[in-house]
């Protein structure tokens, strides 16, 4: 079945980068998503990649999937304290639109 | 930047009274989600809507639970008979295409 699963908790120091890594069990996911949530809030979409690319970055962010080994990640260079929040990965799958997600991961940024 | 809106901000309730949980999602969209997410566990999808009829629920949402587009702009989720275990933030989400899926803000339900 579906199942997608990440690392707990992450902290950084503040300019360094952090990674954010998801596995996954399905190999017929369309979308991998990564959404941000901060304290209070809801979900944010900062970015997704097609399952046929190995790589996306946008900005200070960087996408990375392994197909093979059915991982995910999610690198944030510089890393800010603005960027502590709760990261989510999440798929989609063909013939459904419904996203399935991680368990979240908590990034502590401190300075 | 147009965003889904979400009201109320956090609605309690007594066990087994009805809520109606209320949305209103990006003007162009055309495909509109209900997700929930117990606090301290996933988030999980309930519901998937699309040109006025359910295309896909999970086995969560079953006949306490509907949604409906009563009108142009809204989109709501009803829970019939609360449950205590009812408790959780409800995540309303539209997308124009289905890529993107753009998330509100939540709405914190709390079944006393």
């Amino acid at each position: 079945g579906e199942d997608v699963e990440q690392s707990l908790f992450l902290s950084v120091r503040e300019g360094d980068s952090s990674v954010i890594n998801c596995t996954y069990t399905d190999s017929s996911s369309t979308y991998l998503y990564w959404y941000k949530q901060e304290p209070g809030a809801g979900l944010q979409l900062l970015t997704y990649i097609f399952s046929n690319m190995d790589m996306k970055q946008d900005q200070r962010l960087t996408v990375l999937l392994n197909k093979k080994d059915k991982h995910l990640s999610l690198r944030i260079a510089d890393t800010q304290t603005g960027d502590s929040a709760i990261y989510f990965c999440a798929e989609s799958y063909l013939n459904t639109d419904k996203l399935i997600f991680g368990t979240g991961t908590r990034l502590q940024v401190f300075p | 930047e147009p965003e889904v809106t979400q009201t109320p901000s956090h609605q309690v309730t007594q066990m087994g009274q009805e809520v109606i949980l209320r949305c209103v999602p990006i003007s162009n969209h055309l495909y509109f989600y209900w997700y929930r997410q117990i606090l301290g566990q996933k988030v999980e999808f309930l519901v998937s809507f699309y040109n006025n009829e359910i295309s896909e629920k999970s086995e969560i949402f079953d006949d306490q639970f509907s949604v409906e587009r009563p009108d142009g702009s809204n989109f709501t989720l009803k829970i019939r008979s609360t449950k205590l275990e009812d408790s959780a933030m409800y995540f309303c989400a539209s997308t124009e295409r289905g890529e993107e899926q753009f998330f509100g803000p939540g709405t914190r339900l709390t079944v006393l």
